[in-house]
């Protein structure tokens, strides 16, 4: 099956600083989704981005599907940010495989 | 507006006893689906189901069923449960009318522990 890898697993930053997550994928998909689970465990959809680029404020997602891998970006990182960053991927039948996560840390 | 809901959110049970978890979603997305979160292992697939009367085996499907008699409820049970089975479990949905678009939304989660 797909194997999913996020680097770095642990990232701690201060307030105000910008971060890359990086999500690297073994095989084509057509489905690759950034989320955010907050300290309350909720999972919160950030990008559905197979391929491209997209941003939403502070954050902005880039698919490179023929390398196989996708980078999260955040600016100006706020406390809020922190919490677990998961890139899932799927193939065809939609059944989503999930990388182990990157947890951010933003101190104020 | 619509939404995914599970119940309950926290739920503790022993072990041996049969369990169900609830899912219900009202975007009427045809495909559902369920996970369980654990330490060290992610988000892992347990059971799917793209329509009524369909359900799938996933990556951890063992000591677990489903049944889809509707669109918007997918319950998943724990026919005997074991300490192993203490988790979180997330439910998801997607719409598979447009097969070019396949984003899944979570619902809220459920903490179950098996004493």
């Amino acid at each position: 099956g797909i194997q999913v890898e996020q680097s770095p697993p642990d990232l701690i930053l201060q307030e105000g600083a910008n971060s890359t997550l990086r999500c690297n994928f073994s095989d084509s998909v057509n489905n690759l989704q950034w989320f955010h689970q907050n300290p309350w465990g909720q999972l919160i959809n950030l990008f559905y981005i197979p391929s491209g680029t997209k941003q939403n404020g502070r954050l902005s997602a880039t698919t490179v599907a023929t390398e196989r891998y996708s980078l999260l970006y955040i600016s100006s990182s706020q406390t809020t940010d922190s919490g677990v960053y998961f890139c899932a991927v799927s193939r065809g039948a939609q059944k989503l495989v999930f990388g182990q996560g990157t947890r951010l840390t933003i101190n104020p | 507006d619509a939404e995914i809901t599970q119940s309950p959110r926290h739920k503790i049970t022993e072990t041996g006893r049969q369990v169900t978890l609830a899912c219900h979603q009202t975007w009427n997305h045809n495909n559902m689906f369920w996970y369980r979160q654990d330490l060290g292992h992610g988000l892992r697939l347990i059971h799917y189901s793209y329509g009524v009367q369909d359900t799938n085996k996933g990556e951890v499907s063992d000591g677990y069923s489903v049944s889809r008699s509707n669109t918007e409820d997918l319950p998943l049970t724990l026919e005997s449960a074991a300490s192993s089975q203490t988790s979180v479990y997330f439910c998801a949905s997607s719409d598979s009318g447009r097969a070019s678009y396949n984003e899944q939304f979570f619902g809220p989660g459920t903490r179950l522990t098996v004493l």
